[in-house]
């Protein structure tokens, strides 16, 4: 099994609909983080989190908002979805400050907003 | 602004070298660091430069020259598995990872 688990893998919905995407680790880390990935584009960081009482911005936090359940458990939600959210979304671990580069990838999902 | 750059696509043959560069501008700097992705996979981390010069690892490395804000993964004896992209990253001055759009990396017979 993955160490790093998204669900879902793919998923096709429609302009305005709630879309949660959910992240579960077993790595046993502190740091995660959701990104997104689009065509000649570098991966951008849309929210991150050092432990389940945080929470922080990145660079394209606007019309997404996360929910730290546990440590464990990271989610991604886009509460009206928008045609130019479709992209491919990565969650990621890492281990402390000082390991904070290595990042520990799930498998993906990929999102299509019609 | 912050900006990291790398060629979009190389071509290389199987049981070659072939060098990706990366140049960078940040806002401060505490490491690089070299990822591939497989196509339809996620990124996997392969190295780690913080201080200038070569970083080995088995038919990898990477270079760093942080007075001239560039880096370079090298790659020897190339395999047909080694087709994927390369991510270059920098961590800023805040411990925010910056990340290029990634090389492509075609191998041929």
């Amino acid at each position: 099994d993955a160490d790093v688990t998204q669900t879902p893998r793919n998923r096709i919905t429609k302009t305005g609909k709630r879309i949660m995407l959910e992240c579960s680790q077993t790595k046993g880390h502190d740091r995660m983080y959701w990104y997104r990935q689009d065509p000649g584009l570098g991966l951008q960081l849309i929210y991150y989190s050092f432990d389940v009482k945080d929470i922080n911005k990145g660079e394209i936090s606007d019309g997404y908002s996360v929910s730290r359940q546990a440590q464990a458990k990271f989610s991604l939600s886009l509460e009206s979805a928008i045609p130019n959210q479709t992209a491919l979304y990565f969650c990621a671990t890492s281990a402390g400050a000082l390991d904070a580069g290595e990042l520990f990838f799930g498998e993906g999902s990929r999102l299509t907003v019609l | 602004g912050q900006n990291i750059d790398q060629p979009t696509e190389m071509t290389a043959t199987e049981g070659a070298i072939v060098q990706i560069n990366c140049t960078y501008q940040t806002s401060g700097f505490n490491g690089l660091f070299w990822y591939q992705q497989h196509a339809g996979e996620a990124p996997t981390f392969l190295s780690y430069n913080v201080l200038d010069g070569l970083e080995e690892k088995g038919r990898f490395s990477s270079f760093l020259s942080r007075s001239k804000g560039y880096s370079y993964l090298l790659l020897k004896e190339l395999q047909m598995k080694d087709s994927a992209s390369y991510l270059c990253s920098v961590m800023d001055s805040n411990y925010q990872l910056i990340w290029g759009a990634g090389t492509k990396l075609i191998i041929k017979p």
